[in-house]
């Protein structure tokens, strides 16, 4: 069963608007962390967020910012001001503890394009 | 600081030769990860060291992969031999082990190996 999912293989954006990007998770784990990474077409992975279940307050670093609604299991990543240079992958990704260690699983991306 | 150093970044190789790739994680980072990513999917995690310790190599191809990270520093990843369904992108990833300061770090990912297998 697919743990994180990412309902929007594409998105487009216009420059200088926001754009909010979906993910949706599933465990039962009471503690468990909620990771967003950014892959342009270099191919490396940014970390930009991270979330974790106890947090009481959503999220921010600079532009993005994470949506958690801990009772819907979603983890939506929005990103303010959008820029050309935010034309990439971006993967919704999650930490939970299982059997004693911890696995670490990512969506299968969302491909954001943002049109100037 | 340096980031994730990772080598070759292209390898083609043909089915059944051996290939390895090598990884040298951030200074400071005791946790390090292999992951495979497949063209248009998201990583999936291949291994994981904590120092020089596999603490979990579960989705690890034992067959034909093996990885080894001696003294708990740089690591590298073998497959023998390779199969066409090798091709991917493997990622090298390093990080704090879960928590520092009481901050939760992402990984540091490096820029990948491209495989192609024909």
């Amino acid at each position: 069963a697919q743990k994180i999912t990412q309902t929007q293989p594409g998105m487009f954006v216009q420059e200088k608007e926001a754009v909010t990007l979906d993910c949706t998770y599933d465990t039962s784990d009471q503690s468990y962390g909620l990771f967003w990474y950014k892959q342009p077409s270099s191919g490396e992975m940014i970390f930009l967020i991270y979330q974790g279940s106890y947090d009481e307050q959503n999220a921010t670093e600079g532009r993005y910012s994470l949506n958690f609604q801990k009772a819907r299991k979603s983890a939506n990543l929005v990103i303010s001001a959008s820029q050309l240079g935010d034309s990439a992958m971006y993967f919704c990704a999650m930490r939970e503890r299982t059997s004693g260690t911890y696995k670490y699983i990512f969506g299968t991306g969302t491909r954001l394009k943002v049109l100037a | 600081e340096a980031g994730v150093v990772q080598s070759p970044r292209y390898k083609i190789i043909e089915k059944k030769q051996p290939v390895a790739f090598w990884c040298n994680p951030i200074s400071g980072h005791n946790t390090l990860y292999w992951y495979r990513q497949n063209l248009g999917q998201g990583p999936e995690l291949l291994i994981r060291y904590e120092n020089e310790e596999a603490v979990d190599d579960s989705q690890l191809p034992k067959d034909r992969f093996s990885a080894e990270r001696l003294k708990g520093v740089d690591s590298t990843l073998k497959i023998q031999p390779a199969e066409l369904g090798d091709s991917a992108v493997y990622l090298c990833a390093s990080s704090y082990s879960y928590t520092v300061h009481g901050r939760n770090y992402g990984y540091t990912f490096g820029s990948g190996t491209r495989l192609t297998v024909v």
